[in-house]
Order: C-alpha cells, then structure tokens, then sequence
C-alpha cells in the first residue's frame, strides 16, 4: 500500500527566506505527483502537477520536482510571502486511479 | 474559471440519519471523485466514479456509502445510516480524460464539513 510522508510536519520561516518541501512516496509505481495548498478550513487548491515522465514543474515562484526512482518530490518556494502561509499536501496518483496524500507541511512565514 | 462547487458547505446529523452531500464537478470532465479528511488526519480517497459507474472504492467505502450522478451535472455521496465517525470533511474532485493516456490534474471542491451527533 502507497505511504507518503512530508518533511517537515511544520515550518516557519521570515518572509522573503526560499525554502523547500519535502515528500516521499514508498511505492514508485505512480502516475504523477500534485502537490496542493490548504488554508484552515478550507478545500484542495491545486499547485502543481507532475507527471511521471517529467522531472519538474515550474509555476511563478513554486518549482516541483520528481525523483521516481528514490521515490521523492521536492517543492521549491522562492522569496516566500506571507500570503504563503497554509499547509502543502503532496499527493502521488496509483494505478488505481485515487491520490495518496501525505500528512502535510504547515508552513509559516512570518512578516 | 471553472471549479467544483459542493452543497451544503456544513452539514449537521443525528446518527442514524441518512446524508446527501452534492457536488458539480467541472462540465467538460468525465472522472469524480470523492475524499474525506478527518480532523486533524490524512486526506483519505473514499470512490472512483468514470461512465456511470465505480471505479475504485476504498476499504471506508462500504455498503453505508453509495454515489449517484442523477443528472448530467451533479454527483452525490450518500451516507445511508450515519455514525459518529463519519464525521469529516468530505471533497469532491474532478478530472477530465487527456486522451494521452497520462492522468490529468484532480481539482477539488470546497467541501461539506459533516457532523455527526
């Protein structure tokens, strides 16, 4: 069965630091990676999507990579912002068709 | 921008009652979806729906749950006897078919936060 992790399981950084997710998937066998936002409360937005031919995704500041061989995805924050503060699901796609979500990073940064 | 759009954003029960939750998935996509998220746990995949029918359910899915798309919009989860730990968020998701063969993003709903007295 798909176990996926997120290091940290919280972060707080000043604003304008570049900082870094991590997410690690015990099965390689995926199809692509997402990787989502959640405010408190609140619904899934889409960040990014990787799919498993492709290394990276770049969307404005956020850069995603893929490493299925170690079973890992990154995700890039460049000159964080306040308005960035939420927690950050990772979520590998099976060939069942469903996502595994990781348990997420709350992320904090500080004006 | 299309989105999801979820019906009721809470919903309140007596255990034992039956709940539908509603969901209009994006109009041009074919594959739903629905999720929970306990408290404080895990985003959890509950059912795969695609062509009018299930495609995957998860172990939570059991025979309390079911999945209607009544009409040419909408998608419903019903929960036919409520229990106190169904209680959660629960998402409803859509894609629609690349027709690549690679699998498209999932856009989530907002969700209807269900509780369950």
């Amino acid at each position: 069965k798909q176990e996926v992790t997120q290091i940290p399981a919280a972060l707080s950084v000043p604003e304008g630091e570049n900082l870094v997710l991590n997410c690690s998937f015990t099965d390689s066998a995926i199809y692509n990676l997402q990787w989502f936002r959640q405010d408190p409360g609140k619904g899934l937005t889409s960040l990014l999507l990787i799919q498993s031919s492709q290394r990276e995704q770049t969307s404005g500041r956020l850069n995603a990579s893929l490493d299925k061989s170690s079973g890992r995805s990154t995700l890039y924050i460049a000159a964080s912002q306040p308005g960035d503060s939420a927690t950050y699901l990772c979520a590998g796609l099976t060939g069942a068709n469903n996502l595994f979500f990781g348990t997420g990073t709350r992320l904090t940064v500080i004006p | 921008e299309p989105e999801v759009t979820q019906t009721p954003s809470h919903q309140v029960t007596q255990m034992g009652q039956e709940v539908i939750l509603r969901c209009v998935p994006i109009s041009n996509h074919l594959y739903f979806y629905w999720y929970r998220q306990i408290l404080g746990q895990k985003v959890e995949f509950l059912v795969s729906f695609y062509n009018n029918e299930i495609s995957e359910k998860s172990e939570i899915f059991d025979d309390q749950f079911s999945v209607e798309r009544p009409d040419g919009s909408n998608f419903t989860l019903k929960i036919r006897s409520t229990k106190l730990e169904d209680s959660a968020m629960y998402f409803c998701a859509s894609r629609r078919d690349l027709g690549t063969g690679a699998f498209g993003e999932q856009f989530f709903g907002p969700g209807t936060r269900l509780t369950v007295l």
